[in-house]
């Protein structure tokens, strides 16, 4: 079985200071790792992926996360904050032999505030 | 590309009725599935397709069937809808060699 836990129902953080939405999984065998966003009343949008290769994973809109295998964590990551990244923030994990099964967090509601 | 088309965008269904929502992409994506999104239940997979003629169970399956008789087309079929159903319908396409999904705009459901 496959599952992520975002242990932080809400982030709140200022413009401009650094921002990071946790994230842990489990999953048999290399993980497949993904960050989508949800702007309010909006459908799902994907921000980054990691599959293998470099731990730090660059995507859309300066956000950024760090793959830690040991730890089994996926946080996402800016280093300034905008009043327009507040947006609610899911992880998703799916195993190697799970095509098309990903498994989402419950989710991560992000606050910036001016 | 207009990517994940969904339709409809709204539906309000009585008890026991019957209806189909659509899903069709445009990017030959061979992956396709089905989300539900519940308040604090972040997104529960119903079912999902692998290529054409190629369905299998989620999380949530009961209640609802799909078929993919085309690479494009996903429809989801609830048999006799519940209010237990209510909920926004995510449909989300990604290619076999990455998994990253492209999801449609949603379809606000509520069985009253």
């Amino acid at each position: 079985a496959q599952s992520v836990a975002q242990p932080e129902d809400q982030v709140n953080v200022a413009e401009g200071n650094p921002l990071t939405v946790k994230c842990t999984y489990s999953v048999s065998g290399n993980p497949y790792l993904f960050w989508y966003v949800q702007y309010p009343n909006r459908g799902l949008q994907f921000l980054l992926k990691y599959i293998t290769g470099d731990n730090l994973v660059k995507g859309s809109y300066g956000f950024e996360a760090e793959f830690n295998k040991s730890q089994t964590s996926f946080h996402l990551k800016k280093p300034s904050a905008l009043v327009s990244d507040s947006a609610l923030y899911f992880c998703a994990v799916r195993g190697p032999t799970n095509a098309g099964k990903s498994t989402f967090g419950d989710g991560t509601t992000l606050t910036v505030k001016p | 590309n207009a990517g994940v088309t969904q339709t409809p965008k709204f539906q309000v269904l009585k008890t026991g009725q019957s209806m189909t929502l659509q899903c069709a992409q445009d990017m030959n994506h061979e992956y396709m599935s089905w989300y539900r999104q519940d308040p604090g239940m972040g997104l529960r997979l119903i079912h999902y397709s692998v290529g054409a003629g190629i369905t299998d169970q989620g999380e949530v399956p009961n209640g609802y069937n799909v078929s993919r008789s085309t690479t494009e087309d996903f429809p989801l079929r609830l048999l006799s809808a519940a209010p237990s159903q209510t909920s926004v319908y995510f449909c989300a396409s990604s290619p076999a060699t990455t998994g990253d999904y492209t999801f449609g705009s949603g379809t606000r459901l509520t069985v009253v």
